[in-house]
């Protein structure tokens, strides 16, 4: 069965600060990683995607980082701002059929604070 | 561009109402995907659709009907509402289907009594 596993589940960092978000996964035949971060009554929106080719991508102050030998993959934030408070969402596709499925994880919740 | 948009942002239903949520997308995306989102779990899939006139189900798709006949709209409905669809569901679209970025909605929030 397919599962992705974020770590840790909430986190409270001050601003300025940077963090380190994981995401394990078993999924297979394995076609891309995606992170997404959902604010609060809103809708995820995507930061990056990364295929099995790419071991680092960066969007901004967001870094990820995938190494698909040990299915593992990061988001670091650099320089924390609190406009960072959010749950930020692991999404791990899946080749089946003509397309692909979607494992998500259950998020980690970060709060930065003054 | 609108993107993604849902109504309504808010419901609440009685155990045995019917009801549609709606859906709209302004990119001329084919693929379109209702889910929802439940505490401590991930996002589920429902249904899906990869063009009009073409729907599909997704991962827990009892007690939901979709149907597609535009591009632009994606209603899912509810037939007879049960507690277990308290959730928030979330519209997404994407323009080549599942292989690239999906777009999503601002979520409704429904609870069923």
């Amino acid at each position: 069965k397919n599962q992705v596993e974020q770590s840790p589940q909430s986190l409270i960092i001050l601003e300025g600060k940077n963090c380190t978000l994981q995401c394990n996964y078993t999924v297979s035949p394995f076609s891309n990683l995606r992170w997404y971060k959902q604010d609060t009554g809103r809708g995820p929106v995507s930061l990056t995607i990364m295929t099995f080719s790419e071991n680092t991508k960066s969007n901004g102050r967001y870094t990820a980082t995938l190494d698909a030998d040990t299915k593992q993959s990061s988001l670091h934030i650099t320089a924390s701002q609190l406009s960072d408070s959010a749950s930020y969402i692991c999404v791990v596709s899946a080749q089946e059929g003509g397309g692909n499925k979607l494992t998500f994880g259950t998020g980690t919740q970060l709060k930065v604070e003054l | 561009n609108a993107g993604v948009t849902q109504t309504p942002k808010f419901q609440v239903l009685k155990t045995g109402q019917s009801m549609t949520l709606q859906c709209a997308q302004d990119m001329n995306h084919e693929y379109m995907s209702w889910y929802r989102q439940d505490p401590g779990m991930g996002l589920r899939l429902i249904h899906y659709s990869v063009g009009a006139g073409i729907t599909d189900q997704g991962e827990v798709p009892n007690g939901y009907n979709v149907s597609r006949s535009t591009t632009e709209d994606f209603p899912l409905r509810l037939l007879s509402a049960a507690p277990s669809q308290t959730s928030v569901y979330f519209c997404a679209s994407s323009y080549s289907g599942t292989f690239g970025e999906q777009y999503f909605g601002p979520g409704t929030r429904l609870t069923v009594t």
